[in-house]
Protein backbone atom coordinates (compact mmCIF):
# COMPACT_ATOMS: atom_id res chain seq x y z
CA UNK A 1 0.00 0.00 0.00
CA UNK A 2 1.26 3.46 -0.68
CA UNK A 3 1.77 6.13 1.68
CA UNK A 4 3.39 9.29 2.34
CA UNK A 5 4.76 11.04 5.69
CA UNK A 6 6.19 14.56 6.11
CA UNK A 7 8.83 15.06 8.91
CA UNK A 8 7.94 18.39 10.78
CA UNK A 9 4.39 19.65 11.05
CA UNK A 10 5.43 23.13 11.12
CA UNK A 11 8.46 24.64 9.78
CA UNK A 12 9.59 28.37 10.17
CA UNK A 13 12.33 29.98 7.89
CA UNK A 14 13.05 33.42 7.70
CA UNK A 15 12.37 36.18 4.39
CA UNK A 16 14.74 34.86 2.11
CA UNK A 17 15.78 31.74 3.68
CA UNK A 18 15.90 28.69 2.29
CA UNK A 19 12.93 25.82 2.17
CA UNK A 20 13.51 22.54 2.67
CA UNK A 21 10.22 20.30 3.14
CA UNK A 22 10.73 16.90 3.52
CA UNK A 23 8.42 13.84 1.98
CA UNK A 24 8.96 10.27 2.12
CA UNK A 25 7.13 7.89 0.52
CA UNK A 26 5.81 4.24 -0.24
CA UNK A 27 5.22 2.56 -3.23
CA UNK A 28 4.90 -0.56 -4.35
CA UNK A 29 4.70 0.61 -7.83
CA UNK A 30 6.64 3.14 -9.72
CA UNK A 31 5.29 6.54 -8.24
CA UNK A 32 3.92 9.57 -9.19
CA UNK A 33 4.23 12.33 -6.63
CA UNK A 34 3.34 15.67 -6.55
CA UNK A 35 3.22 18.81 -3.70
CA UNK A 36 0.49 20.91 -3.43
CA UNK A 37 0.00 24.15 -1.66
CA UNK A 38 -2.98 25.24 0.48
CA UNK A 39 -4.15 28.66 1.58
CA UNK A 40 -6.33 28.93 4.54
CA UNK A 41 -10.11 28.14 3.81
CA UNK A 42 -9.07 27.56 -0.07
CA UNK A 43 -8.69 24.06 -2.31
CA UNK A 44 -5.11 22.81 -3.31
CA UNK A 45 -2.60 24.63 -5.63
CA UNK A 46 -0.32 22.17 -7.88
CA UNK A 47 3.16 22.86 -6.80
CA UNK A 48 4.59 20.47 -8.98
CA UNK A 49 4.73 16.79 -10.16
CA UNK A 50 6.94 14.14 -10.94
CA UNK A 51 5.99 10.86 -12.96
CA UNK A 52 8.17 9.70 -14.99
CA UNK A 53 11.86 10.91 -16.41
CA UNK A 54 14.17 13.58 -15.38
CA UNK A 55 14.01 13.32 -11.50
CA UNK A 56 14.61 17.34 -10.31
CA UNK A 57 11.15 18.77 -11.27
CA UNK A 58 10.76 22.51 -11.10
CA UNK A 59 7.29 24.32 -10.46
CA UNK A 60 5.53 27.50 -9.98
CA UNK A 61 6.55 29.88 -7.70
CA UNK A 62 10.74 29.09 -7.72
CA UNK A 63 10.10 25.37 -5.78
CA UNK A 64 11.02 22.49 -7.19
CA UNK A 65 11.70 18.70 -5.75
CA UNK A 66 13.71 15.75 -6.04
CA UNK A 67 13.08 12.31 -6.69
CA UNK A 68 15.29 10.20 -5.02
CA UNK A 69 14.34 6.49 -5.77
CA UNK A 70 17.10 4.93 -3.16
CA UNK A 71 15.67 7.09 -0.52
CA UNK A 72 12.18 7.23 -1.44
CA UNK A 73 12.11 10.66 -0.85
CA UNK A 74 10.70 14.12 -2.72
CA UNK A 75 11.68 17.01 -0.96
CA UNK A 76 10.30 20.04 -1.73
CA UNK A 77 13.26 22.82 -2.00
CA UNK A 78 13.04 26.70 -3.04
CA UNK A 79 16.01 28.80 -2.57
CA UNK A 80 14.71 32.10 -0.70
CA UNK A 81 11.69 32.25 1.31
CA UNK A 82 8.97 34.89 0.59
CA UNK A 83 6.17 36.15 3.17
CA UNK A 84 3.78 34.81 0.61
CA UNK A 85 4.81 31.32 0.80
CA UNK A 86 3.40 31.20 3.96
CA UNK A 87 0.78 28.79 3.68
CA UNK A 88 0.01 24.31 4.10
CA UNK A 89 1.96 22.36 2.18
CA UNK A 90 1.09 18.66 1.16
CA UNK A 91 2.86 15.87 -0.39
CA UNK A 92 0.90 13.43 -2.17
CA UNK A 93 1.54 10.23 -4.15
CA UNK A 94 -0.67 8.35 -6.53
CA UNK A 95 -1.77 4.99 -6.06
CA UNK A 96 -2.32 1.94 -7.81
CA UNK A 97 -6.25 2.53 -8.13
CA UNK A 98 -5.66 6.38 -9.33
CA UNK A 99 -6.21 7.69 -6.22
CA UNK A 100 -4.08 10.65 -4.28
CA UNK A 101 -2.95 9.75 -1.13
CA UNK A 102 -1.80 12.67 0.90
CA UNK A 103 0.54 12.94 3.69
CA UNK A 104 -0.62 15.01 6.63
CA UNK A 105 0.96 18.69 5.84
CA UNK A 106 3.36 20.91 6.81
CA UNK A 107 2.40 24.34 7.77
CA UNK A 108 5.41 26.64 6.68
CA UNK A 109 6.01 29.75 8.36
CA UNK A 110 7.71 32.83 7.32
CA UNK A 111 9.04 35.03 9.66
CA UNK A 112 10.15 38.77 8.48
CA UNK B 1 -7.37 25.43 -18.39
CA UNK B 2 -8.79 22.55 -16.21
CA UNK B 3 -10.23 24.30 -13.47
CA UNK B 4 -13.13 22.94 -11.64
CA UNK B 5 -15.63 24.93 -9.97
CA UNK B 6 -17.13 23.93 -6.20
CA UNK B 7 -19.93 25.33 -4.74
CA UNK B 8 -20.55 26.34 -2.27
CA UNK B 9 -17.87 28.02 -0.54
CA UNK B 10 -19.31 27.54 2.72
CA UNK B 11 -22.83 26.68 3.86
CA UNK B 12 -24.34 26.71 7.60
CA UNK B 13 -27.33 24.44 7.80
CA UNK B 14 -29.39 23.16 10.92
CA UNK B 15 -28.72 19.81 12.30
CA UNK B 16 -30.84 17.26 10.37
CA UNK B 17 -30.87 19.09 7.42
CA UNK B 18 -29.62 17.97 4.07
CA UNK B 19 -26.78 19.57 2.06
CA UNK B 20 -25.52 19.48 -1.82
CA UNK B 21 -22.30 20.43 -2.80
CA UNK B 22 -21.55 20.71 -6.30
CA UNK B 23 -18.35 20.38 -8.12
CA UNK B 24 -18.43 21.08 -11.86
CA UNK B 25 -15.33 20.68 -14.54
CA UNK B 26 -15.42 24.14 -16.70
CA UNK B 27 -13.26 23.47 -19.50
CA UNK B 28 -13.03 19.44 -19.35
CA UNK B 29 -14.54 16.63 -18.77
CA UNK B 30 -13.93 14.43 -15.78
CA UNK B 31 -14.82 11.18 -15.85
CA UNK B 32 -13.35 10.19 -12.55
CA UNK B 33 -13.77 12.49 -9.57
CA UNK B 34 -12.77 12.13 -6.06
CA UNK B 35 -14.31 14.15 -2.26
CA UNK B 36 -12.16 14.79 0.04
CA UNK B 37 -12.95 15.87 3.79
CA UNK B 38 -10.52 17.75 6.14
CA UNK B 39 -10.75 19.12 9.68
CA UNK B 40 -8.96 22.13 11.01
CA UNK B 41 -5.18 21.42 10.98
CA UNK B 42 -5.50 18.32 9.04
CA UNK B 43 -4.69 16.25 6.64
CA UNK B 44 -6.81 15.50 3.39
CA UNK B 45 -9.14 11.92 3.75
CA UNK B 46 -10.61 10.66 0.81
CA UNK B 47 -14.13 9.76 1.24
CA UNK B 48 -15.24 8.33 -2.25
CA UNK B 49 -14.42 8.15 -5.75
CA UNK B 50 -16.67 8.97 -8.46
CA UNK B 51 -17.00 7.46 -11.97
CA UNK B 52 -19.79 9.46 -14.42
CA UNK B 53 -22.63 7.25 -14.99
CA UNK B 54 -21.59 4.60 -12.07
CA UNK B 55 -21.73 4.02 -8.17
CA UNK B 56 -19.52 6.11 -6.17
CA UNK B 57 -17.32 3.74 -4.40
CA UNK B 58 -16.74 4.71 -1.04
CA UNK B 59 -13.21 4.33 1.13
CA UNK B 60 -13.74 2.56 4.73
CA UNK B 61 -15.36 4.06 7.19
CA UNK B 62 -17.54 6.54 5.30
CA UNK B 63 -21.21 5.95 5.57
CA UNK B 64 -22.33 6.30 1.67
CA UNK B 65 -25.96 6.34 2.72
CA UNK B 66 -24.97 9.71 4.94
CA UNK B 67 -22.82 11.03 2.06
CA UNK B 68 -24.59 10.40 -1.13
CA UNK B 69 -22.37 11.26 -4.16
CA UNK B 70 -24.15 11.52 -7.71
CA UNK B 71 -21.79 11.67 -10.60
CA UNK B 72 -24.52 12.63 -13.89
CA UNK B 73 -22.44 13.57 -16.48
CA UNK B 74 -19.57 14.02 -17.38
CA UNK B 75 -18.90 17.54 -16.23
CA UNK B 76 -20.80 17.26 -12.67
CA UNK B 77 -20.67 15.45 -9.25
CA UNK B 78 -22.60 16.12 -6.47
CA UNK B 79 -21.72 15.69 -2.93
CA UNK B 80 -24.90 15.37 -0.41
CA UNK B 81 -24.58 15.24 3.41
CA UNK B 82 -28.09 13.87 4.73
CA UNK B 83 -29.32 14.76 8.33
CA UNK B 84 -26.22 16.92 8.73
CA UNK B 85 -24.73 17.07 12.43
CA UNK B 86 -22.71 19.21 14.07
CA UNK B 87 -19.70 16.46 13.66
CA UNK B 88 -20.19 16.70 9.92
CA UNK B 89 -18.90 20.25 9.97
CA UNK B 90 -15.83 20.37 7.90
CA UNK B 91 -14.19 20.93 5.17
CA UNK B 92 -15.00 19.58 2.15
CA UNK B 93 -12.57 19.36 -1.39
CA UNK B 94 -13.88 17.82 -4.63
CA UNK B 95 -11.18 16.91 -7.57
CA UNK B 96 -10.65 15.65 -10.66
CA UNK B 97 -8.59 13.46 -12.30
CA UNK B 98 -6.70 14.91 -15.36
CA UNK B 99 -6.01 11.65 -16.67
CA UNK B 100 -3.13 9.34 -17.11
CA UNK B 101 0.33 11.66 -16.21
CA UNK B 102 -1.62 14.98 -15.97
CA UNK B 103 -2.35 14.72 -12.39
CA UNK B 104 -5.52 16.07 -10.79
CA UNK B 105 -7.36 19.35 -10.56
CA UNK B 106 -9.25 21.05 -6.76
CA UNK B 107 -12.24 22.55 -6.26
CA UNK B 108 -11.74 25.92 -3.88
CA UNK B 109 -13.58 23.77 -1.11
CA UNK B 110 -16.75 23.89 0.86
CA UNK B 111 -16.46 24.71 4.73
CA UNK B 112 -19.61 23.38 5.83
CA UNK B 113 -20.93 24.33 9.72
CA UNK B 114 -24.23 22.51 10.87
CA UNK B 115 -25.54 24.15 13.85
Amino acid sequence: AQSVTQLGSHVSVSEGALVLLRCNYSSSVPPYLFWYVQYPNQGLQLLLKYTTGATLVKGINGFEAEFKKSETSFHLTKPSAHMSDAAEYFCAVKTSYDKVIFGPGTSLSVIP
Amino acid sequence: GAVVSQHPSWVICKSGTSVKIECRSLDFQATTMFWYRQFPKQSLMLMATSNEGSKATYEQGVEKDKFLINHASLTLSTLTVTSAHPEDSSFYICSASLGTGHGYTFGSGTRLTVV
